[in-house]
């Protein structure tokens, strides 16, 4: 499965749009981008994922690039709720193995 | 909305004891997972079940076991328990055809003095 780097950590004021980025240049053309964030002391919850198309859901938006080298996650109206550590991974669909978190984006939203 | 229960927030156990820790889902998920998060090592996958009775190996298995009678239900063994195994234990589910999006318990943080 393709490596992922994102920064270690962003600021983003409550209100405004959060565009978290993430590198993933050695990806396969089989494997799917995921959106994961965990709030402090809670599981992981799903975001979002895409292959190569954006996507939408109520929680995110998903821009990837048209390489696929590369994407970006938009809250598009951070709240403080949504401070967290968000986790950009890719892997093939059916692959369970391998679901690795990483260290993600620790997202700080201020009032 | 789907809920993943895990049995203990926190559990303290001794070296070389037998530990149970219990996963239970309510939306009749065919796919459970069991991890294991660590600073600086990410979510780690120990095991895994597509159905009943059935299992594979993940990650991380050694010094793991699991059981799954019950569709509900996903059991992690740690049949002697030993410090290096003190994490934060996540249980996840999800529908067969759907393995992307997990629906995560809220983890148990289990101590090996």
């Amino acid at each position: 499965d393709a490596k992922t780097t994102q920064p270690p950590s962003m600021d983003c004021a409550e209100g405004r749009a959060a565009n978290l980025p993430c590198n993933h240049s050695t990806i396969s053309g089989n494997e799917y981008v995921y959106w994961y964030r965990q709030i402090h002391s809670q599981g992981p919850q799903y975001i979002i994922h895409g292959l190569k198309n954006n996507e939408t859901n109520e929680m995110a938006s998903l821009i990837i690039t048209e390489d696929r080298k590369s994407s970006t996650l938009i809250l598009p109206h951070a709240t403080l709720r949504d401070t967290a550590v968000y986790y950009c991974i890719v892997r093939a669909q059916h692959n369970f193995n391998k679901f690795y978190f990483g260290s993600g984006t620790k997202l700080n939203v201020k009032p | 909305d789907v809920k993943v229960t895990q049995s203990s927030r926190y559990l303290v156990k001794r070296t070389g004891e037998k530990v149970f820790l219990e996963c239970v889902q309510d939306m009749d998920h065919e796919n459970m997972f069991w991890y294991r998060q660590d600073p600086g090592l990410g979510l780690r996958l120990i095991y895994f079940s597509y159905d009943v009775k059935m299992k594979e190996k993940g990650d991380i298995p050694e010094g793991y076991s699991v059981s799954r009678e019950k569709k509900e239900r996903f059991s992690l063994i740690l049949e002697s328990a030993s410090t290096n195994q003190t994490s934060m234990y996540l249980c996840a589910s999800t529908i067969a055809g759907t393995p992307y999006e997990q629906y995560f318990g809220p983890g148990t943080r289990l101590t090996v003095t």
